[in-house]
């Protein structure tokens, strides 16, 4: 089945660390996303690609890494520079954007701060 | 900038019931896209209707429609027999036409927590 997985589904983060999210496509999809939310907030941008190897900051993205060796993967670093990493992270792709805009979600990961 | 504001935290409506959540948003833009997602308790995120702006014909999907109001820039869904499954936090969304530059990003509301009672 094609679809969005994210992994882990829980991570726990101690202080000075950094944790990396996982997300992983078989859509073929040209486009990734990383988007934040926290509770009784809507989803707010990390960073998105559009296309191997590069990448944009969204609007919240201090504090945050990712890269895109590969057109299935866009893994998400949430360094010890963010000081308040606690929140549910989700992972979207979509595919041709000029045609077809609709982001698909993956199943998301929760992140707290031990 | 773009924004969108959902300005009802929380509805409920009882089962089988008709139910409109509303959503308004703020854009310079002529050419964009609407769409509307729903969070159920498992938290994925799932994609209800889309409306393109151009199109005045307003979308539907089975018991979900919207009315879509350009001028006014509101952007409602109305849900009709509301089902027990229907229960989950509904977000409105907005994409401005795609560009090479900036491509496609979705600005969200805050969300509307909708509780369908038996």
């Amino acid at each position: 089945d094609g679809g969005i997985t994210q992994s882990p589904k829980y991570l726990f983060r101690k202080e000075g660390q950094n944790v990396t999210l996982s997300c992983e496509q078989n859509l073929n999809h040209d486009a990734m996303y990383w988007y934040r939310q926290d509770p009784g907030q809507g989803l707010r941008l990390i960073y998105y690609s559009q296309i191997v190897n590069d990448f944009q900051k969204g609007d919240i993205a201090e504090g945050y890494s990712v890269s895109r060796e590969k057109k299935e993967s866009f893994p998400l670093t949430v360094t010890s520079a963010q000081k308040n990493p606690t929140a549910f992270y989700l992972c979207a792709s979509s595919g041709d954007l000029r045609v077809k805009n609709i982001q698909y979600f993956g199943a998301g990961t929760r992140l707290s701060v031990l | 900038a773009q924004t969108v504001t959902q300005s009802q935290p929380e509805m409920s409506v009882q089962e089988a019931e008709t139910v409109t959540l509303s959503c308004t948003y703020d854009t310079s833009e002529s050419n964009y896209y609407l769409f509307w997602y729903k969070q159920p308790p498992s938290r994925q995120m799932i994609l209800v209707i889309r409306q393109e702006a151009y199109k005045q014909q307003n979308a539907t999907e089975n018991r979900f429609s919207v009315n879509f109001q350009k001028a006014a820039k509101s952007f409602s869904l109305k849900i009709s027999d509301s089902q027990l499954g229907d229960t989950a936090m509904y977000f409105c969304a907005f994409m401005r036409r795609y560009q090479e530059t900036s491509g496609s990003r979705l600005t969200f509301g805050e969300g509307t927590q909708l509780t369908v009672n038996p």
